[in-house]
C-alpha cells in the first residue's frame, strides 16, 4: 500500500473554473502536509503547507486537512493555463527535519 | 525566498564512470538535505539524509557504496553516482529545510543525468 496516494489523472479544467485535487496518507503519525507543483522537467516548488485540521487560503489556492479521514485536498480557484502541472502531494511524520513521503501526483491540464 | 543551487543542470557520462552532484544552500545554513531521484512519470522517491558532518542515511534498497553522499558543510552536500549504468538514468534532485521550526523544504533545480 503506497503511504500517500493520489489520482494520477489527467485532469481537465476549463479556465475560470475551480480545479480540485485530492490526497489521501495511510501514516496516522503524519504532522504534516504539503502541495507541490512540479512543471515538466522542473523540480517541484512549493504551494501550500498545511498542519492542522480545517482549510487554510493563500490567494487562489485553498489546502484542507482532515487527520480523521486521512485526507488532504487543493483548491486552485479561477484556474489560469499557467496552473497547468503536475500536483505533488507530500507528508511528513514531523515537524522538524523529517523527511517528505511523495504522493505520484496529479496531472493537471486548464483548458482556454 | 530560501534557495538552494543544484550543479549541473544536466549531464551525460558513459557508463562505468562516475558522476558528481553539488547541492548548495545559498543564503541558509541547511544541517540537513536530501536527495531525491524521480524517473520518468512517477513520483520523487527518497534516495538518501545528508546530515552535516555525519554519515547520510539511505532509504531501504539505495546502495550507499554507489550513491556516495558528502555533506562536509553547512552549505554544501555532494552526490556521487560512481560506476553509473544506463538504469541509474534518473532527475536527481535535492532539497533544505531552513530549520527546526520551519518545515518547508526548498527544492535544487535538478540534475538530468542520462548515462549511456
Amino acid at each position: 500500500q503506497k503511504e500517500v496516494e493520489q489520482n494520477s489523472g489527467p485532469l481537465s479544467v476549463p479556465e475560470g473554473a475551480i480545479a480540485s485535487l485530492n490526497c489521501t496518507y495511510s501514516d496516522r503519525g503524519s504532522q504534516s502536509f504539503f502541495w507541490y507543483r512540479q512543471y515538466s522537467g522542473k523540480s517541484p516548488e512549493l504551494i501550500m503547507s498545511i498542519y492542522s485540521n480545517g482549510d487554510k487560503e493563500d490567494g487562489r489556492f485553498t489546502a484542507q486537512l482532515n487527520k480523521a479521514s486521512q485526507y488532504v485536498s487543493l483548491l486552485i480557484r479561477d484556474s489560469q493555463p499557467s496552473d497547468s502541472a503536475t500536483y505533488l502531494c507530500a507528508a511528513s511524520l514531523g515537524f522538524g527535519n523529517e523527511k517528505l513521503t511523495f504522493g505520484t501526483g496529479t496531472r493537471l491540464t486548464i483548458i482556454p | 525566498g530560501a534557495v538552494v543551487s543544484q550543479h549541473p543542470s544536466w549531464v551525460i557520462c558513459k557508463s562505468g564512470t562516475s558522476v558528481k552532484i553539488e547541492c548548495r544552500s545559498l543564503d541558509f545554513q541547511a544541517t540537513t538535505m536530501f536527495w531525491y531521484r524521480q524517473f520518468p512519470k512517477q513520483s520523487l522517491m527518497l534516495m538518501a539524509t545528508s546530515n552535516e558532518g555525519s554519515k547520510a542515511t539511505y532509504e531501504q534498497g539505495v546502495e550507499k557504496d554507489k550513491f556516495l553522499i558528502n555533506h562536509a558543510s553547512l552549505t554544501l552536500s555532494t552526490l556521487t553516482v560512481t560506476s553509473a549504468h544506463p538504469e541509474d538514468s534518473s532527475f536527481y534532485i535535492c532539497s533544505a529545510t531552513l530549520g527546526d521550526l520551519l518545515q518547508e523544504a526548498f527544492f535544487g533545480q535538478g540534475t538530468r543525468l542520462t548515462v549511456v
